[in-house]
């Protein structure tokens, strides 16, 4: 399967416990991006990464978040001390340069759930 | 500032029927994109066009087809022939193309859920 894997499918946490997130972008992409899908709110930007940099964070929660995409491996969501509110489905996106006007594709997203 | 605004939340229509789903976009760039992705209920996101703003012609791809108008800041999707299938909910997103700020972004509407009933 060549396109976007992203995993695991579903995550259960608990209160209080960390979440990651993986995805590998297709192969050829060096470029990330991560969005997420709350209930009742659509898909909003999160953050684009490069490979090693963040180029664009102005999605992400100030606190809690994080996200990586290091030279070797699939970039990670990071999410400490979860929250019911953190519940959603988050996407990854890949594409080989930066522009979007190519579009990109996405994966088939990471169901989070907290309880 | 930019948004995309999909009015209709919900669409029930019976097989074989047209439908339409409607979507407004507002940005201050000339350049844009404007996309279409579909998500049925296995939650996937399936890309269906990218557009420019420099091409207003409209697109037919089978039973689909989108009707581009910059005048109205419109950018309608029109499933003729609608099937069971087609049950899933539809976004529209814009892409400004400025090489500043953060390029990267699409702004999603909210979506509209079409449900094609037998």
């Amino acid at each position: 399967n060549a396109g976007v894997m992203q995993n695991p499918r579903h995550l259960v946490r608990r209160r209080g416990q960390e979440a990651r997130l993986r995805c590998s972008p297709m192969k050829g992409h060096s470029h990330v991006y991560w969005y997420r899908q709350l209930p009742e709110e659509g898909l909003k930007f999160m953050v684009y990464l490069q490979k090693e940099n963040i180029i664009d964070e102005s999605g992400m929660p100030k606190e809690r978040f994080s996200a990586e995409f290091p030279k070797e491996g699939p970039s990670i969501l990071r999410i400490q001390q979860v929250v019911r509110g953190d519940s959603a489905a988050y996407f990854c996106a890949s594409s080989p340069t930066r522009a979007t006007n190519y579009g990109y594709t996405f994966g088939s997203g990471t169901r989070l759930t907290v309880v | 500032a930019q948004k995309v605004t999909q009015a209709q939340t919900e669409i029930s229509v019976v097989e074989k029927e047209d439908v339409t789903l409607d979507c407004v976009y507002e940005t201050r760039d000339t350049t844009y994109y404007l996309f279409w992705y579909k998500q049925p209920p296995s939650g996937e996101l399936v890309f269906l066009i990218r557009r420019n703003s420099f091409d207003e012609q409209n697109e037919i791809s089978g039973r689909y087809s989108w009707n581009f108008q910059k005048s109205t800041s419109s950018f309608n999707f029109t499933i003729t022939a609608s099937q069971v299938v087609d049950s899933a909910v539809y976004f529209c997103a814009l892409s400004e193309g400025s090489y500043g700020g953060s390029q990267g972004n699409l702004i999603f509407g909210k979506g509209t859920k079409l449900s094609v009933k037998p």
